[in-house]
């Protein structure tokens, strides 16, 4: 069936990195867009990055530019996102979203991973 | 940084009408997206492109939008319609995301 898996999250020491993979299924990975979004314990929603469905553009919230790196691996139908420098305020629920109604590389979401967490601490 | 601007809480009786406002500069050119999430689960897209209804999603979701203003409807909520509400757009470069800080509708 069609979805969206995301892991590789856990509990990591501030300054260090980790790296996240959501792997997909169910539909043509490599037609369609993918954005990262996360959501902190108890709190609302921030969208995180995207990138084109061929790699060939990626853009960033302010608040990760320049410490997370958004890449995709078509081959393996895998969505990657290296964070490094990481911070208290990075600890949230990752999620991979995308959306799949329509080809190419659109700016919202009609599917969803279940979400990953990571927490940052000492 | 672009900021949409939603109310903290809703509340309704059941087979009200509950309306949820999302503000935000770039609505008049950019379309505004609806999620809802409840407990625990990840979010589910109940309005897309200012007032199209993805297939599954009951009749009684609606949306509009006008001048720097979107709207929610739900007409006649129901006890399961309880959840968090997220309006989303996109800032006026079209290369950002961006969530409003959601809204809490009780239906009770």
């Amino acid at each position: 069936q069609v979805q969206l898996v995301e892991s590789g999250g856990g509990v990591v020491q501030p300054g260090r990195s980790l790296r996240l993979s959501c792997a997909a299924s169910g539909f043509t990975f490599s037609s369609y867009g993918m954005h990262w979004v996360r959501q902190a314990p108890g709190k609302g929603l921030e969208w995180v990055a995207v990138i084109w469905y061929d790699g060939s553009n990626k853009y960033y919230a302010d608040s990760v530019k320049g410490r997370f790196t958004i890449s995709r691996d078509n081959s393996k139908n895998t969505l990657y996102l290296q964070m490094n420098s990481l911070r208290a305020e990075d600890t949230a629920v990752y999620y991979c979203a995308s959306c799949i109604a329509a080809a190419g590389t659109h700016w919202y979401f009609d599917l969803w991973g279940r979400g990953t967490l990571v927490t940052v601490s000492s | 940084s672009y900021e949409l601007t939603q109310p903290p809480s809703v509340s309704v009786s059941p087979g009200q009408t509950a309306r949820i406002t999302c503000s935000g500069d770039a609505l008049p050119k950019k379309y505004a997206y609806w999620y809802q999430q409840k407990s625990g689960q990840a979010p589910v897209l109940v309005i897309y492109e200012d007032s199209k209804r993805p297939s599954g999603i009951p009749e009684r979701f609606s949306g509009s939008s006008s001048g720097t203003m979107a709207t929610l409807t739900i007409s006649g909520a129901q006890v399961e319609d309880e959840a968090d509400y997220y309006c989303y757009s996109t800032d006026s470069s079209g290369n950002h995301g961006v969530f409003g800080g959601g809204t809490k509708l009780t239906v009770l």
